[in-house]
């Protein structure tokens, strides 16, 4: 079965501070993995997925995650925090095992201090 | 394009009433889902469909039912609420296609709270 850990529910940085959001996953074949972002009373949006090919994957609004597989992590940054960029951010995990389950992580919430 | 759409955005019920939350979505995708985002425990699939017709049962469904009868809607119901059931719920969308790499399109979300 497959699981996915965010590394704390809370993260706070500066205006202009590197965004770093930690993700752990676990699954037994190749997972594709995904991060959301989710802005008060909004539904999930999707920043950036990663199927297969190239382990370091851009998504929008200037976020990048890294596949690391010997590390089963995929961790969500990005250079320079914006006010903008507080939300909720949400890793999510699935696999192609006949199944139809994908995984959400219980969130990070950004908050970004001017 | 209006994407996913959910109605009723609020709801307050009381213990035991009964009511259908509605999804539709205009990107004639295949795949809709149902969730429900509880604080700290992330979102939780109820039930999920994989064409008109069809439903399946995710994590969490117990309390729920939910119909397809058309392509672009996905109805989810509460026979007889209970306060359990006082959660965000999120309906979502995909494209056919090997679902393990398509990403989900949400919804903005219906707001239940049960008394």
């Amino acid at each position: 079965a497959q699981s996915v850990t965010q590394l704390g529910s809370h993260v706070s940085v500066s205006e202009g501070a590197l965004v770093l959001l930690r993700c752990n996953y676990s699954s037994s074949v190749p997972p594709y993995l995904f991060w959301y972002v989710q802005y008060p009373n909004q539904g999930l949006q999707l920043l950036l997925k990663y199927t297969t090919g190239a382990t370091l994957v851009k998504g929008i609004n200037g976020f990048e995650a890294e596949f690391k597989k010997s590390e089963t992590s995929f961790h969500l940054t990005k250079p320079s925090a914006h006010m903008s960029d507080a939300a909720e951010y949400f890793c999510a995990v699935s696999v192609d095992t006949g199944g139809f389950k994908t995984i959400f992580g219980a969130g990070t919430r950004l908050f970004v201090k001017a | 394009n209006a994407g996913v759409t959910q109605t009723p955005k609020f709801r307050v019920l009381k213990t035991g009433q009964s009511m259908t939350l509605l999804c539709a979505q205009d990107m004639n995708h295949e795949y809709m889902y149902w969730y429900r985002q509880d604080p700290g425990m992330g979102l939780r699939l109820i039930h999920y469909s994989v064409g008109e017709g069809t439903t399946a049962k995710g994590e969490v469904p117990d309390g729920y039912n939910v119909s397809r009868l058309k392509k672009q809607n996905f109805l989810l119901g509460l026979e007889s609420a209970a306060p359990s059931q006082t959660s965000v719920y999120f309906c979502a969308s995909s494209y056919r296609g090997r679902p393990s790499n398509q990403p989900q399109h949400f919804g903005d979300g219906t707001r239940l709270s049960i008394l």
